[in-house]
């Protein structure tokens, strides 16, 4: 059973379109968030929704939205693509983000971004 | 500022020997640290955290970590390293409490365990 899935785990596509990144935990954690790591394995966070209210949302274009249906599932929607946001995107998610801050995040595999 | 400072890119060790992966910190609030492990074209996992208390803490795989909290170092150790180890680490720290509330990542070091 996977904890934290992501689709897809590949994504090539055109600069100028729209994609879509879906995450889901069944680990019943009320906190996900989206990390960005770039060809120099640098890890940044983008967003975290907590029980689906926005909590963390860094200084990322606009074009990114994160989205948080249920507790259980964060999708990050890409408009108009472009060659910088080639990159591993990867989801995670943890338990009482507010009341136990020392909780570990769990990861999911990720989903390596290439825009041509 | 809340940060986190790993100055290897790079460490090598030969298998069986003691490894020592270096993390400082600097936060304005109470530290909760992390380490993790990243495979090849893998998520991150979990290794250990330090949140109070004793200072060396231990984690999966034989892996343990010392706090400092006067040096502000968080170092991940082995006593015997295998090939398997090989791989990305990556020192974490939540400022919790701090002027930032979120879980900030150093730049991580490459381990290559030599057989």
């Amino acid at each position: 059973d996977t904890a934290v899935s992501q689709t897809p785990k590949y994504l090539v596509t055109q600069m100028g379109n729209d994609k879509s990144i879906k995450c889901e935990q069944n680990l019943g954690h009320d906190t996900m968030y989206w990390y960005k790591q770039d060809s120099k394995k640098f890890l940044k966070i983008m967003f975290s929704y907590n029980n689906k209210e926005l909590i963390i949302n860094e200084t990322v274009p606009n074009r990114f939205s994160p989205k948080s249906p249920d507790k259980a599932h964060l999708n990050l929607h890409i408009n108009s693509l472009e060659l910088g946001d080639s990159a591993v995107y990867f989801c995670a998610s943890s338990q009482d983000w507010g009341r136990r801050p020392y909780n570990e995040q769990f990861f999911g595999p990720g989903t390596r971004l290439t825009v041509l | 500022a809340q940060s986190v400072a790993q100055p290897e890119d790079q460490v090598n060790v030969a298998e069986g020997n003691p490894l020592t992966v270096k993390c400082t910190y600097s936060v304005s609030g109470n530290p909760y640290l992390f380490w993790y492990v990243q495979y090849p074209n893998r998520g991150l996992q979990f290794l250990l955290k330090y949140i109070t208390g004793d200072n060396l803490v231990k984690g999966s795989y034989g892996f343990e970590a010392e706090f400092n909290k006067s040096q502000t170092s968080f170092h991940l150790k082995k006593p015997s390293a295998l090939v398997s180890d090989s791989a990305l680490y990556f020192c974490a720290v939540r400022d919790y409490g701090g002027a930032t509330n979120k879980l900030i990542f150093g730049t991580g070091t490459l381990l290559a365990v030599q057989p």
